[in-house]
């Protein structure tokens, strides 16, 4: 069965560094979503993109977020100066379209940021 | 108020019996209703969907919504231990929305 797949599964870095996370949708997908959960909370929506733009964001998603689809099959996260309080765990997740009400989204694994 | 709510539990069952777990949601104008199940430090894997008033089930799953309520429900038959885990109400809003947002999750302990 396609997956959504994440990567690093782990991140280390030091407050006020940038970070990307890489995500590689399923193919047939078009709709594309970053959620975070951060430890004991419940999953976050940050933002959705669609045909290269941003469809909605969360008022979590501020300036220091922004996202990429660099070429046909990676989706990236980037935050430009991390801030303890962005540790989390961050999901990736991608449907097929986005605006049907039938539609679920499908999760990758996840990345475990830490911000030391 | 919060936009999807649970009881965080947990909740226990003996293996075998039926365990129900509840939502409910403040948007009116909410669409379609998702329960997703999350092992502990793992993603969140859909489990069911529902979009209509009444029942849909799905092998040892039922899950239940009522609009007028504003209340949606999962019923997990036959419990079996590997079924403990948070389970997770999701929201898709009005039509044109993309968010999909969850509630706390309610944990299940199904003892063997």
């Amino acid at each position: 069965e396609p997956e959504v797949t994440q990567t690093p599964s782990h991140q280390v870095t030091q407050m006020g560094q940038e970070v990307i996370l890489r995500c590689v949708p399923i193919s047939n997908h078009l709709y594309f979503y970053w959620y975070r959960q951060i430890l004991g909370q419940k999953v976050e929506f940050l933002v959705s993109f669609y045909n290269n733009e941003i469809s909605e964001k969360s008022e979590i998603f501020d300036d220091q977020f922004s996202v990429e689809r660099p070429d046909g099959s990676n989706f990236t996260l980037k935050i430009r100066s991390t801030k303890l309080e962005d540790s989390a765990m961050y999901f990736c997740a991608s449907s097929v379209r986005g605006q049907g009400i039938m539609e679920p989204q499908h999760f990758g694994d996840g990345t475990r940021l830490s911000i030391l | 108020q919060k936009e999807v709510e649970q009881n965080s539990g947990p909740l226990s069952v003996p293996e075998g019996a039926i365990a129900s777990l509840n939502c409910t949601y403040s948007d009116r104008g909410s669409q379609s209703f998702f329960w997703y199940r999350q092992y502990s430090g793992k993603s969140p894997e859909l489990i069911m969907f529902i979009y209509s008033n009444g029942d849909k089930e799905d092998g040892r799953f039922t899950a239940q919504l009522n609009k007028a309520s504003q209340y949606v429900s999962l019923l997990i038959r036959d419990s079996q231990p590997s079924d403990s885990a948070t389970y997770l109400c999701a929201v898709k809003g009005r039509t044109g929305g993309f968010k999909t947002i969850f509630g706390a999750g309610t944990r299940l302990f199904v003892k063997a």
